[in-house]
């Protein structure tokens, strides 16, 4: 069973830059979550989809990120100005059955 | 709220040491309760897992048990390697809800 896919991995842009992020997840998995881990922190959710409905954004900096999942697949996060701390792993999971699944993050530094 | 907690690192062990790392958790209800690793550059994955009291999660080596008496999940193996060198998350998530992650603990085991 293929698992989470991200890209891209690596991203280095400038401050009020825009990046985007996207996600596959495991084939079947009707939630999907997008998180962000800061060097040395634990993940924090910033967005959480039942199929193509939000389900939970309350984390999510709504002024500058942006998330969407058209036909409850794929998933696109977007950082749009960007600043320095929006550096950070960002995380796509999937999950089914309480078994969440992640991916091997997208490593964003913003200079 | 719902909170996880866990003991400060880096953790640092020689070879063969017996490990503990510590997590206790805040709850409303009955969570789930998860130990994700996280190899350096690489994602998080899903070491072990709990989904009532007194259940015990296992996998390579590694046992937690789920104390709702003392709310503690504490990651347990007998004998470390150096490839168990990684940062270990403490989680928990009620039914199919998103994960609330602890800060992580750094395990460094040396030859």
């Amino acid at each position: 069973e293929a698992g989470v896919a991200q890209s891209p991995r690596y991203k280095i842009i400038e401050k009020r830059q825009s990046v985007a992020f996207w996600c596959n997840p495991i084939s079947g998995h009707a939630t999907l979550y997008w998180y962000q881990q800061i060097l040395g922190q634990g993940p924090k959710l910033l967005i959480q989809f039942q199929n193509n409905g939000v389900v939970d954004d309350s984390q999510l900096p709504k002024d500058r990120f942006s998330a969407e999942r058209l036909k409850g697949v794929d998933s696109t996060l977007k950082i749009q100005p960007a600043k320095l701390e929006d550096s950070a792993v960002y995380l796509c999971a999937s999950s089914r059955q309480e078994a969440i699944y992640f991916g091997e993050g997208s490593w964003l530094t913003v200079v | 709220g719902n909170s996880v907690t866990q003991m400060e690192g880096p953790v640092t062990l020689s070879e063969e040491a017996f490990l503990t790392i510590n997590c206790t958790y805040t709850a409303t209800g009955y969570p789930s309760l998860f130990w994700y690793v996280q190899y350096p550059g690489e994602g998080l994955q899903l070491l072990l897992k709990a989904t009532k009291a007194d259940d015990k999660g296992s996998n390579k080596g590694f046992e937690a048990t789920y104390r709702k008496e003392t709310t503690s999940f504490h990651l347990e193996k007998g004998s470390v390697q150096v490839s168990d060198s990684a940062v270990y998350f403490c989680a928990l998530s009620k039914l199919t809800d998103k994960l609330i992650f602890g800060t992580g603990t750094r395990l460094q085991v040396f030859p």
